[in-house]
């Protein structure tokens, strides 16, 4: 299995500021064929299901806001938001689909300083 | 839009099976990869399966011996049996759709207790 390991676990932003969330698999899933990496990130605000914000590592599904990017390539990822919302308030989760089992690392929590 | 809508006994007993239904409303349940992840409460993400609408499954190693998905196209849902369960199958499970999970059912708690 790949393993998928975030940093930190949690994180405190003031609102208006960056916030960067790492993301670490414990082998490629870029596939070389397609040069893409087979990573998407999601976002759990409390009693909700996760909501996928990026895909292809990079990006950004449709009518996510574009404070929101992802970057990195192979084996190493990130997830910044630009300027911290109020509503960004939540469980940010990477995951990988190069190969099953689909695995998604352990969360992130995401608070207001 | 299309919408996921999982539904099934929020209660099952030690030793029984686990059993769940996913309704694909406003679009075909064809031509796309569908899968049950839970979450135990408090807990992170686990992915269970998935199906493909022509029936190929692929399941989780670390569930592979107690899980069936199954589909039914006449009916745009699929299903999770997950036989044998304990307490450490108390979760909220979920279906989705496609390998980045793109949408999402809002989720039912299944609690497992005598």
């Amino acid at each position: 299995d790949i393993v998928m390991t975030q940093s930190p676990d949690s994180l405190a932003v003031s609102l208006g500021e960056r916030a960067t969330i790492n993301c670490k698999s414990s082998q490629t899933v870029l596939f070389s064929s397609n040069d893409k990496s087979y990573l998407a990130w999601y976002q759990q605000r409390p009693g909700q299901p996760p909501k996928l914000l990026i895909y292809w590592a990079s990006t950004r599904e449709s009518g996510v806001p574009d404070r929101f990017s992802g970057s990195g390539s192979g084996t190493d990822f990130t997830l910044t938001i630009s300027s911290l919302q109020a509503e960004d308030v939540a469980v940010y989760y990477c995951q990988q689909y190069y190969s099953t089992p689909y695995t998604f690392g352990q969360g992130t929590k995401l608070e207001i300083k | 839009q299309v919408q996921l809508q999982e539904s099934g006994p929020g209660l099952v007993k030690p030793s029984e099976t686990l059993s769940l239904t996913c309704t694909v409303s406003g679009g075909s349940i064809s031509s796309y990869y569908w899968s049950w992840i839970r979450q135990p409460p408090g807990k992170g993400l686990e992915w269970i399966g998935y199906i493909y609408n022509s029936g190929s499954t692929n399941y989780n190693p670390s569930l592979k011996s107690r899980v069936t998905i199954s589909v039914d196209t006449s009916k745009n849902q699929f299903s999770l049996r997950l036989s044998s369960v304990t307490a450490a199958d108390t979760a909220v499970y979920y279906c989705a759709r496609n390998w980045n999970f793109d949408l999402w059912g809002r989720g039912t708690l299944v609690t497992v207790s005598s």
